[in-house]
């Protein structure tokens, strides 16, 4: 079945660093979506990306959706206290009813 | 009405009890999503319906698992006889028909079967 895979699995950095992440696949995608899940709640769309090669932003937040169209990276810039929390991938293969297959996520922790 | 509200928000419950969690989706989202999220891991897809028909069932809904949708607004998830492996956070979402973004979702029902 389709499978994302994120890497790193965790990250713990410096408050003002700049982060990257990403996710891969076997498998083409049409949709990359990005989200951000805080404990005890649930995913928040951060970016969501449509076309091979674009390249999106939403404040501190840049997200790519690869050439290939398997794979995505997401980059913090800046990091910030509140940016603590795990960061999903999710894809969108356009089938009719719209599931998404989500990444096994990054837990990102900033140390102030 | 401004997110996608779920009830009750934790749940702890014995072996072999039934358990019903209610979702309400945000009110003109004609679409509505089950997620069932483990610790550690992203959330993997359960079902979804379209107004009241259920459309679309994961493998991972075993048959101790029903979900309704009586008149296409609120969505309730029923377990029988729940057992621990069912301990996970139930999260339910929804989303316009047309939409292809990523849907909304809710702050999940998080349960513990003892």
């Amino acid at each position: 079945g389709q499978q994302l895979n994120q890497s790193p699995q965790s990250m713990f950095i410096q408050e003002g660093e700049d982060v990257s992440m990403n996710c891969t696949s076997s498998s083409i995608f049409n949709t990359w979506l990005w989200y951000k899940q805080d404990p005890g709640e649930g995913p928040v769309l951060l970016i969501a990306l449509y076309k091979a090669g674009e390249l999106t932003s939403n404040g501190r937040l840049t997200a790519q959706f690869g050439i290939t169209r398997k794979d995505s990276f997401l980059n913090i810039s800046a990091s910030i206290p509140s940016d603590v929390g795990i960061y999903f991938c999710a894809s969108l293969k356009g089938n009719a009813g719209n599931m998404l297959t989500f990444g096994g996520g990054t837990r990102l922790m900033v140390k102030p | 009405d401004t997110g996608v509200s779920q009830d009750p928000r934790h749940k702890i419950t014995k072996r072999g009890q039934n358990v019903t969690f209610r979702c309400d989706p945000i009110s003109e989202h004609n679409r509505l999503y089950w997620y069932r999220q483990t610790l550690g891991q992203g959330p993997e897809f359960l079902t979804y319906f379209q107004n009241e028909a259920q459309l679309e069932k994961s493998r991972l809904l075993s048959d101790r698992f029903s979900a309704e949708r009586p008149k296409g607004s609120f969505s309730t998830l029923e377990i029988q006889r729940t057992e621990q492996g069912d301990s996970a956070m139930y999260l339910c979402a929804s989303s316009l028909t047309a939409s292809n973004y990523g849907y909304t979702f809710g702050s999940g029902t998080r349960l513990t079967v003892v």
